[in-house]
């Protein structure tokens, strides 16, 4: 099982920031929070991880809460090309860890 | 190459048939994973190689599916007598090593379908 409870859908309007909510309610002290998205007919890319401060790159930012049992990631301008599936997955950062991924949350940016 | 690469893109086959998919990673990558998704679903874990050797294949779901690595780059995914169960897409991730984060740099996959 994913460990980790997303909506299954959510629209966005071009231009504007989206916001996906993720829950790890189980999430222990030292897993880590990854995202990767998933555009149609294209393998999983990442976009960002953390433990528990929040974090920003060029792509998104990831907001963790203070007890760690939900995050949001947060595309600050989505465009269109922004459409795709997020996965909000936990992890170790260990030696071999395999990612195991959910259903995910299906992002539709509407113009 | 730039990116993990994948081939072929398409396969057609027909069940009982044996299949075999190949998967370039990225130079220098040391780790290699192999994932399967079927339609509406995310990605499940098959195997997972450091170097040449196949550290965790957990995930196979049984003797028909193997995998090889023999010089620790490119890495094969065999399935024998194929079933139309089968049928999905195959993924080939690849990472710097398997000790820091767990950063994949998925390929485009290949699709299965067996008739």
């Amino acid at each position: 099982d994913a460990k980790t409870t997303q909506p299954p859908s959510m629209d966005c309007a071009e231009g504007r920031a989206a916001n996906l909510p993720c829950n790890h309610s189980t999430i222990s002290g030292n897993e880590y929070v990854y995202w990767y998205r998933q555009i149609h007919s294209q393998g999983p890319q990442y976009i960002i991880h953390g433990l528990k401060n929040n974090e920003t790159n060029e792509m998104a930012s990831l907001i963790i809460t203070e007890d760690r049992k939900s995050s949001t990631l947060i595309l600050p301008h989505a465009t269109l090309r922004d459409t795709a599936v997020y996965y909000c997955i936990v992890t170790f950062m260990e030696y071999g860890n395999k990612l195991v991924f959910g259903a995910g949350t299906i992002l539709r940016v509407k113009s | 190459g730039a990116g993990v690469s994948q081939t072929p893109s398409n396969k057609v086959t027909e069940k009982g048939k044996y299949v075999e998919l190949r998967c370039d990673p990225i130079s220098g990558h040391t780790a290699l994973y192999w994932y399967r998704q079927s339609l509406g679903q995310g990605p499940e874990f098959l195997i997972y190689f450091q170097g040449t050797g196949a550290a965790d294949d957990s995930g196979l779901p049984n003797d028909r599916f193997f995998a090889v690595r023999p010089e620790g780059s490119v890495s094969t995914l065999k399935i024998q007598r194929t079933e139309r169960g089968d049928s999905a897409v195959y993924l080939c991730a690849s990472s710097v090593d398997s000790s820091g984060a767990n950063v994949l740099t998925f390929g485009a996959g290949s699709r299965l379908t067996v008739l």
